[in-house]
């Protein structure tokens, strides 16, 4: 029982490349959130899927993009990187219950120059 | 004002000392607390959850005041291993709707 997978752990981009961040959990969850944690700021959402087929903005969705592919993965994509988007960047998911704890990835480290 | 706040500390406390955080909330909706444990470089993971009634698990307790709008986390006979950023987080709403805050983070010393 793996949890919560993210890939790659680590990345650096130049200015204007894309990439995309895979999410896949394997605990059954309906719920599946992306976030990015700055120093000082928090853990701030920027996407989330309440099910499969949905996905709705958190606080911070300009700049990404993302797709839920089925009820295991989220994926995150960043169309064209800019070094505001450096930071560590965390797949969660939760149960149906509305105070569900999340579960976390393990986290994307992305470099953007 | 940001919807959670703690203070970032470090608290740097001897190894069995008593420490308490404390975490305050705005939105009076919120409905639910948490404590998560993060340690360096690594995912936060859920310590506890808040309970109105206050709770217990092992060296950690947990309580809320509504009244006050604050959470407190209180760590007995505190070990090394507990050295670690502490992020408190309210949901208001669904579980889209978990705000976090920035983490107090605690050095246990020998």
């Amino acid at each position: 029982n793996a949890g919560v997978t993210q890939t790659p752990k680590f990345q650096v981009l130049k200015t204007g490349q894309s990439m995309t961040l895979q999410c896949a959990q394997d605990m059954n969850h309906n719920s599946m959130y992306w976030y990015r944690q700055d120093p000082g700021m928090g853990l701030r959402l920027i996407y989330y899927s309440a099910s499969e087929g949905t996905t709705d903005k958190g606080e911070v969705p300009n700049g990404y993009n993302v797709s839920r592919l089925n009820k295991r993965e989220f994926s995150l994509r960043l169309e064209s990187a800019a070094p505001s988007q450096t930071s560590v960047y965390f797949c969660a998911s939760a149960g149906s219950s509305y105070n569900s704890p999340l579960h976390f990835g393990n986290g994307t480290r992305l470099t953007v120059t | 004002r940001k919807e959670v706040e703690q203070d970032p500390g470090p608290f740097n406390v001897p190894e069995g000392a008593t420490v308490a955080f404390n975490c305050t909330y705005s939105n009076s909706a919120s409905q639910s607390f948490f404590w998560y444990r993060q340690d360096c470089r690594k995912e936060p993971k859920l310590l506890m959850s808040v309970y109105s009634s206050g709770n217990e698990d092992g060296r950690f307790t947990a309580q809320l005041n509504r009244a006050s709008q604050y959470i407190s986390l209180l760590i007995r006979d505190s070990k090394l291993s507990d050295s670690a950023t502490y992020l408190c987080v309210a949901l208001t709403g669904t579980a889209s709707k978990l705000t976090f805050g920035t983490g107090t983070r605690l050095q246990v010393t020998l």
